[in-house]
């Protein structure tokens, strides 16, 4: 099966522009999320969905980030206006829901972001 | 907040020998999940292991769990130099049948030929 996609897979932009990343999960995943990685740290969750209902979103600077989700597909992440501590590498993940005990996550190979 | 700590923060090992990595977390969970990311491959799901569960084995993998230390460890056996990556264990503490995971700052494994 094909996997998690995501572009770009680089951008470079200064202060205060905007950006926006695209993601389109595995078939069939429900569950879709975002994460943040900055450089020799663990991925941070800033938002969760379930299709296209919001799960978690508590880690999400709102201020700054918005995301959404049409049709229980898709997804995009936009930072408007970005600043310097938003370099990082964007990470979008799927995984199948409702499985008890947990499920595993699949991972895209993230966009790497650069804010000058 | 990232709630597992993973330990060491760094291990260099040659070919052929075991590779050990520890994770601690703080709260109570429903699963624990150990992940690798490379450059090449990205971020990679390697097991999960339930909360009622207490080892798990999948090729040259052991995890373990207990629970009441709060603790966990990947064992890789026999490494490979295609092992040298980073490892990260991550906590699912919901019982909602979402899984939210709360990953750590990760171990780097290299591995000398």
């Amino acid at each position: 099966e094909a996997g998690v996609a995501q572009s770009p897979r680089y951008k470079i932009i200064e202060k205060r522009q905007s950006v926006a990343f695209w993601c389109n999960p595995i078939s069939g995943h429900a569950t879709l999320y975002w994460y943040q990685q900055i450089l020799g740290q663990g991925p941070k969750l800033l938002i969760q969905f379930q299709n296209n209902g919001v799960v978690d979103d508590s880690q999400l600077p709102k201020d700054r980030f918005s995301a959404e989700r049409l049709k229980g597909v898709d997804s995009t992440l936009k930072i408007q206006p970005a600043k310097l501590e938003d370099s990082a590498v964007y990470l979008c993940a799927s995984s199948r829901p409702g499985l008890a005990g947990g499920s595993e996550q699949f991972f895209g190979p993230g966009t790497r972001l650069t804010v000058l | 907040s990232q709630q597992g700590e993973e330990d060491p923060q760094a291990l260099s090992i040659q070919e052929g020998e075991n590779a050990t990595m520890n994770c601690s977390y703080k709260t109570s969970i429903n699963n624990l999940q150990w992940y690798r990311q490379n450059s090449g491959r990205g971020l990679v799901h390697l097991i999960l292991i339930r909360s009622n569960e207490r080892e798990k084995h999948s090729g040259r993998l052991r995890v373990t769990l207990d629970t009441s230390k709060k603790s966990s460890s990947l064992l890789i056996t026999a490494s490979r130099a295609a092992d040298t990556a980073s490892y990260f264990c991550a906590t699912d503490a919901t019982n909602s049948g979402y899984s939210t995971l709360t990953f750590g700052k990760g171990t780097m494994l290299l591995v000398s030929p």
